[in-house]
């Protein structure tokens, strides 16, 4: 069983929609991250939050916009989306102490499709 | 900035037997983790083994074991008595410890285990 859960599992949204992912951990985890996934092709790193706090920003374009309300909860709201943004989109998470052993702990994506 | 390579896009093995998936990175870092992670059609990625950069014993678990050569910063995974289950995408991931966390992937090769 996944212990770090992504909502919904598909999206399916239009050009000029909002929409918002939504991931969860209960691992005490203080590391979370975005990536995005297109087929047949590996993890690309979008953002990381380490301490609630945006840590990294892959010069993301600004149409996808993080937020970490507290430790356990990341979103990734989405406006204004293009086509080419259709992929999967993973969450994961990570301890953030000294000596750990930096392994990510995936979710298991939102589908998304923008038409 | 590492850089992972996996110049194997697509392999496959007969049921039971033991494939060998190849991994190379760059780096000038001299302490570090090295993961293999799998990701079946179902599509969460999952961790299938891990290595620290200054651990001299190569990493196993179970069927899957590492090749680990620092000085030619190679990474090799063995699968011992393939199964079914282990179709999937595999990617070699690098990440540098007590930094942001910010783990980077290879392309991937897709291992398929006929039967």
């Amino acid at each position: 069983d996944t212990e770090v859960t992504q909502t919904p599992k598909h999206l399916v949204m239009g050009m000029t929609n909002k929409k918002s992912l939504k991931c969860e951990q209960h691992m005490g985890h203080r590391a979370m991250y975005w990536y995005k996934q297109k087929a047949k092709k590996p993890p690309e790193l979008m953002f990381v939050y380490s301490y609630e706090k945006l840590s990294i920003n892959e010069s993301v374009p600004s149409r996808f916009s993080p937020e970490c309300p507290n430790s356990s909860l990341l979103n990734l709201h989405l406006h204004a989306l293009q086509p080419e943004d259709s992929a999967l989109y993973l969450c994961a998470s990570s301890h953030r102490l000294a000596g750990a052993s930096g392994e990510l702990f995936f979710g298991e994506g939102s589908r998304l499709t923008v038409l | 900035a590492q850089t992972v390579t996996q110049s194997q896009p697509e392999m496959s093995v007969q049921e039971a037997e033991t494939v060998t998936l190849s991994c190379t990175y760059d780096t000038s870092e001299s302490n570090y983790y090295l993961f293999w992670y799998k990701q079946p059609p179902s599509r969460q990625m999952i961790l299938v083994i891990r290595q620290e950069a200054y651990k001299q014993q190569n990493a196993t678990e179970n069927r899957f074991s590492v090749n680990f050569q620092k000085a030619a910063k190679s990474f090799s995974l063995k699968i011992s008595d393939s199964q079914l289950g282990d179709t999937a995408m595999y990617f070699c991931a690098f990440m540098k410890p007590g930094g942001l966390n910010d783990m980077r992937f290879g392309a991937g090769t897709r291992l398929t285990v006929k039967p």
